[in-house]
């Protein structure tokens, strides 16, 4: 399972695009990089998935280069209710196999 | 999408005594589940791999009779903490494989032991 490597924390302000890189220099061919968040007392939730290049849906983007050492979410014009924890992941998705979670990135949005 | 409901969501229990935390998958048949455990300010940190049917494998320092867990059928997986103390005081996560949406979590069980 390939390490990744997340800021511990941002700070943005409403309405502002915030990106959160992560690493992941060991990353397998078969990996795929998902991005969960996790808000205080719940469980974590699907944010996006991607492979290469770039990949969006209704909340979030993901942009990941050719050699797909590194990712970045992208969340455009952030609320309040975004403030969360930011979790990188790499593995082969859908695999059955167990997911590893680094430290995640602590996102504060201010108003 | 598919859910998975754990319960309870809050307990308190007195050390030394066993808490059972139960997760469900709603409306999908999980063949396995995992158990996560998180403490304050931490991230999760996998605990245990539950498949339906045969014995749970722990990850390494994991105390397999003390976080007892059992996968008796297809949409159920238990985990009980026994003879609880203070340390083990946590909040207590579940999640399942889903097919084709990947893995869903449960809303989690903060454990307090008095």
């Amino acid at each position: 399972l390939a390490k990744t490597t997340q800021p511990i924390s941002m700070d943005s302000y409403e309405g502002q695009e915030v990106n959160i890189t992560c690493s992941h220099n060991n990353i397998a061919t078969n990996d795929y990089i998902t991005w969960y968040q996790q808000f205080p007392s719940q469980g974590p939730r699907f944010i996006i998935q991607g492979y290469k290049t770039k990949v969006t849906n209704e909340v979030a983007s993901l942009f990941i280069p050719a050699d797909r050492k590194s990712s970045t979410l992208s969340l455009p014009r952030v609320s309040l209710s975004d403030t969360a924890v930011y979790y990188c992941l790499v593995g082969e998705h859908n695999q059955g196999g167990k997911l590893i979670f680094g430290q995640g990135t602590e996102l504060s949005v201010k108003p | 999408g598919a859910v998975v409901s754990q319960h309870p969501s809050r307990v308190i229990c007195k050390s030394g005594t066993s808490v059972k935390i139960e997760c469900r998958s709603l409306d999908f048949q999980a063949t396995t589940m995992f158990w996560y455990r998180q403490f304050p300010k931490q991230s999760l940190m996998l605990m245990a791999t539950s498949n339906e049917g045969s014995k749970a494998t722990y990850e390494q320092g994991v105390e397999k009779d003390k976080f007892l867990i059992n996968h008796a059928s297809l949409t159920l997986s238990t985990l009980t903490v026994t003879s609880a103390h203070p340390e083990d005081s946590s909040f207590y996560i579940c999640s399942a494989i889903t097919g084709e949406d990947g893995y869903t979590f449960g809303s989690g069980t903060r454990l307090t032991v008095v």
